[in-house]
């Protein structure tokens, strides 16, 4: 079955650092990736996205490439803020008629001024 | 749009006491899925609908769990009774029904249950 592999945390970083979530995948057929971002006490909401082998997925400076390759899709960003801090989860649609999201377990990152 | 909605956002029961969670989709969202987050076990699938029919509850834990959704703008979770294992933070999510996938979940703020 499908599955998402996501790097154990926590992460805590200084600002500025760069950040690289790792994130690997089990899928049948050609799955669309995303990365979810959890902030403290709310819900998740999208981040970025990828539907197809090299696509690059961006917003708020964070970066994500679709490896198929390799069956990866690693968070990069390359200055990191206070504000970064949260719980980021990789998770991936199979496709098809089946609407269901695999997620990763989640990582928590924190970024310390 | 006003987003997801969920409602309580805290809930404090006595173990064996019925809890009911709510939920309201944005308007025009084909699907709406439950899902439950602890820090063991992580975020789970519970149950999720199309166009108000259950297409998948197979990650309901036990028969304890029931979820119904009347109509396109109102969803229910209960669980009947509960137990401190049962606590959580409960999302409501829905989506649209785009073809070619890359199909993005909206999600509520969740409900925190503490079962005592």
């Amino acid at each position: 079955g499908d599955s998402v592999t996501q790097m154990e945390g926590p992460v805590t970083l200084s600002e500025e650092a760069c950040l690289t979530i790792n994130c690997t995948y089990t899928a049948t057929g050609y799955p669309s990736l995303f990365w979810y971002v959890q902030y403290p006490g709310e819900g998740l909401q999208l981040l970025l996205k990828a539907t197809k082998a090299d696509d690059k997925g961006s917003n708020k400076g964070f970066e994500a490439t679709y490896r198929k390759e390799t069956t990866s899709f690693h968070l990069e960003k390359g200055s990191v803020q206070v504000s970064d801090s949260a719980v980021y989860f990789c998770a991936l649609h199979s496709g098809g008629s089946n609407y269901k999201l695999t997620f990763g377990k989640g990582t928590l990152l924190t970024v310390n001024p | 749009d006003a987003g997801v909605i969920q409602s309580p956002r805290h809930e404090v029961t006595e173990m064996g006491q019925e809890v009911t969670l709510r939920c309201k989709p944005i308007s025009g969202h084909d699907y709406l899925f439950w899902y439950r987050q602890t820090m063991m076990r992580g975020l789970e699938l519970l149950i999720y609908f199309n166009n108000n029919v259950p297409i998948d509850d197979s990650g309901m834990p036990e028969d304890r769990f029931s979820a119904k959704m009347p109509n396109a703008s109102f969803s229910t979770l209960k669980i009947q009774p509960s137990e401190p294992r049962d606590s959580a933070v409960y999302f409501c999510a829905s989506s649209l029904a785009l073809g070619g996938g890359g199909n993005i979940q909206y999600f509520g703020a969740g409900t925190r249950l503490s079962v005592l």
